[in-house]
C-alpha cells in the first residue's frame, strides 16, 4: 500500500487532455511539502517529470504541466502524443515516516 | 554528461548476500548524497536508502534496516549497497539516483539504468 495515492490506469485518444492525481495525507503533501512526478517509458528508468510541485526540468515540454491543491496534487498532459505512453509516479516527503522519500503507486497512462 | 551506472545484479539464493555498485560520472560526486530506489517486477518505485556527502547521515527504509548496508567512496566516485540475508521480497531493478534539496521535499533528478537482482532458489 502506497503512502501516497494514484489512480492505477487512464487513457486518452491523441491530442487530448488527461489528468493524473495524487492524494496524501497531513503528514505529506497536506503539510505543505512539494511533489515531484516521474516518467517511466518502458523499459527504462524513470525520469524526472516536474518538480516542486509545477516546475519543468530543461527538456521536459510545456505539455506537462502540474498542480498542488490541500492533501492533493495532479499532473496533467495537454496534446496528448502516443510516446507520451507510459508509467507516472508521483513523490513527496512524508514527516511521520522513518524515511523522507514517499512514492505513489503509479499510473498507467495508455495513448489510444 | 551527468551519468550513473549501476552493476553487480544478478541472481542469488534466498540468504544470501549482494554488492551491487554505482559509478558516477560528469558531476562532483562528493557534493552530493546519493540514494538506492528498487522497483520489483510490475510494482511502483520504493526507497531503500540514502547517504550524505561524506557519509554522516544514513537512512534506510524499514524493509531492508538491519540487513542491507549502503556506503560511498568519493575518491572513485562511486555508491555502493552490500545486500545480506536476501529474500524473494528484494527481487527487483535497484537504481542508484541523485537526489536535489531545492524544495520543500527533496527530488531526484538524475537516475541510473538500474541492475536487476533476483532472489531465488
Amino acid at each position: 500500500q502506497s503512502v501516497l495515492t494514484q489512480p492505477p490506469s487512464v487513457s486518452g485518444a491523441p491530442g487530448q487532455r488527461v489528468t493524473i492525481s495524487c492524494t496524501g495525507s497531513s503528514s505529506n503533501i497536506g503539510a505543505g511539502y512539494d511533489v515531484h512526478w516521474y516518467q517511466q517509458l518502458p523499459g527504462t528508468a524513470p525520469k524526472l517529470l516536474i518538480y516542486g510541485n509545477s516546475n519543468r526540468p530543461s527538456g521536459v515540454p510545456d505539455r506537462f504541466s502540474g498542480s498542488k491543491s490541500g492533501t492533493s496534487a495532479s499532473l496533467a498532459i495537454t496534446g496528448l502524443q502516443a510516446e507520451d505512453e507510459a508509467d507516472y509516479y508521483c513523490q513527496s516527503y512524508d514527516s511521520s515516516l522513518s524515511g523522507p522519500w514517499v512514492f505513489g503507486g503509479g499510473t498507467k497512462l495508455t495513448v489510444l | 554528461e551527468v551519468q550513473l551506472v549501476e552493476s553487480g545484479g544478478g541472481l542469488v539464493k534466498p540468504g544470501g548476500s549482494l554488492r551491487l555498485s554505482c559509478a558516477a560520472s560528469g558531476f562532483t560526486f562528493s557534493s552530493y548524497s546519493m540514494n538506492w530506489v528498487r522497483q520489483a517486477p510490475g510494482k511502483g518505485l520504493e526507497w531503500v536508502s540514502s547517504i550524505s556527502s561524506s557519509s554522516s547521515y544514513i537512512y534506510y527504509a524499514d524493509s531492508v534496516k538491519g540487513r542491507f548496508t549502503i556506503s560511498r567512496d568519493n575518491a572513485k566516485n562511486s555508491l555502493y549497497l552490500q545486500m545480506n540475508s536476501l529474500r524473494a521480497e528484494d527481487t527487483a531493478v535497484y537504481y542508484c539516483a541523485r537526489p536535489q534539496y531545492s524544495s520543500s521535499s527533496p527530488y531526484m533528478d538524475v537516475w541510473g539504468k538500474g541492475t536487476t537482482v533476483t532472489v531465488s532458489s
